[in-house]
């Protein structure tokens, strides 16, 4: 069974940083493409970034906006994602959710983690 | 690419049939998927490829479909599929596009 747990998130003030982590089990995650969706409370799904495979070639892409402020990077050896957040403005406040890359699209989620940027 | 649900509620009763749809802004060929969202959850996927149902989905569900144009029949409404459904394009990624979301309450 894939298994995605999200942990790290909580409240930070404007400008500050955060750093997310995704614990994945149940598949071979070094094959698999991971990404990060999040959800501003009461709005919908916004793409933030993926992270291919090495094999893939181990490259990123980011929303543009979260683009030079959140790196997203993964540890293969520990199973694990993660998501750090620079430069945190009020409208990143939302639930942040780590996900697989299935063969067609975004196909198993976790459960998320609530992000908010407040003073 | 934009992608543009309607309606942004539909009220129906259980055991009835509901039609959602989703358009996209420029054609996105089949790679196209439906998410179903209950409160406080992650979402889950439901259909891909325009018209696959995934793993564990009940055939009540039926996704149709191609190019700018999909929608997502529910056939027989249950207690359980009240929630919000989301489209999404993969067919031009970077980025991922969802669209708006579709609140299905009961009617």
């Amino acid at each position: 069974e894939v298994q995605l747990v999200e942990s790290g998130g909580g409240l930070v003030e404007p400008g500050g940083s955060l750093r997310l982590s995704c614990a994945a089990s149940g598949f071979t995650f070094t094959n698999a493409w991971m990404t990060w969706v999040r959800q501003a409370p009461g709005k919908g799904l916004e793409w933030v970034g993926r992270f291919k495979s090495k094999t893939d070639g181990g490259t990123t892409d980011y929303a543009v906006s979260v683009k030079g402020r959140f790196t997203i990077s993964r540890d293969d050896s520990r199973n694990t994602l993660y998501l750090q957040m620079n430069s945190l403005k009020s409208e990143d406040t939302g639930v942040y959710f780590c996900a697989r890359v299935g063969v067609e699209t975004i196909d198993d989620w976790g459960r998320g983690t609530l992000v908010t940027v407040s003073s | 690419i934009v992608m543009t649900q309607s309606p942004a509620t539909l009220s129906v009763s259980p055991g009835e049939r509901a039609t959602l749809s989703c358009r996209a802004s420029q054609s996105v060929t089949t790679n196209f998927a439906w998410y179903q969202q209950k409160p406080g959850q992650a979402p889950r996927l439901l259909i891909y490829g325009a018209s696959t149902r995934a793993t564990g989905v009940p055939a009540r569900f039926s996704g149709s479909g191609s190019g700018t144009e999909f929608t997502l029949t529910i056939s027989s409404l249950q207690s359980e599929d009240f929630a919000v459904y989301y489209c999404q394009q993969y067919n031009n990624w970077p980025p991922y596009t969802f669209g708006q979301g579709t609140k299905l309450e009961i009617k």
